[in-house]
């Protein structure tokens, strides 16, 4: 079975700095996938991220990046360059070797101030 | 492409009335999931289909919830009766499987309030 943990309820950043968000994830599965989606205050769900666990590289869109550390399986959500339009709740997913489903974490509220 | 398509957005009902949330997942896509979101639970997969089979229901909460998959471009899902604890945010997902990421794209929702 899966699980996702993200521990910090809220984080506060200051507009055109950079934030981490973080996520740990457990699972023994040997092949998985991580996604990060978010979601303003509008409700929908963005999906913003993914990272696979034999991807190498850190995947990076735009102004995302996931900071991948297998060996101590997390997958870090850094936004860089903070605007308004990023306060939202952002969730950490993860699929498992089987199936498609996902498997979401608590979510963590970002606020951006000016 | 038009995206997820959930009806109705919003649905008030009675305690006691059957409730029918709709889903027209993104064209192409072969994989459709159903998630609720509530503030206790959190984000909870309550089944999904794969080439409109179902696979995963283990998340469906009781017998009063169905889902069905008629073809590739509708599904629903089904609450009779509906009680107050049903009250939450209903989002259809889909996804193309396989493929790299099998990275799923949610609906708007539908807001359910049972009174």
């Amino acid at each position: 079975a899966q699980k996702i943990t993200q521990t910090q309820p809220g984080m506060f950043v200051q507009e055109k700095e950079a934030v981490t968000l973080d996520c740990t994830y457990d699972t023994s599965d040997q092949s998985y996938g991580l996604f990060w989606y978010k979601q303003p205050s509008s409700g929908e769900m963005i999906f913003l991220i993914y990272q696979g666990s034999y991807d190498e590289q850190n995947a990076t869109e735009g102004r995302y990046s996931l900071n991948f550390q297998k060996a101590r399986k997390s997958a870090n959500l850094v936004i860089s360059a903070s605007q308004l339009g990023d306060s939202a709740m952002y969730f950490c997913a993860m699929r498992g070797s089987y199936g498609n489903k996902l498997v979401f974490g608590a979510g963590t509220i970002l606020r951006v101030k000016s | 492409d038009a995206g997820v398509i959930q009806s109705p957005r919003h649905e008030v009902t009675e305690m006691g009335q059957e409730v029918t949330l709709r889903c027209k997942p993104i064209s192409g896509h072969n994989s459709l999931f159903w998630y609720r979101q509530t503030m206790m639970r959190g984000l909870e997969l309550l089944i999904y289909f794969n080439n409109n089979v179902p696979i995963d229901d283990s998340g469906m909460p009781e017998d009063r919830f169905s889902a069905k998959m008629p073809n590739a471009s509708f599904s629903t899902l089904k609450i009779q009766p509906s009680e107050p604890r049903d009250s939450a945010v209903y989002f259809c997902a889909s996804s193309f499987a396989p493929g790299s990421a099998y990275e799923q794209y949610f609906g708007p929702g539908t807001r359910l309030t049972v009174t």
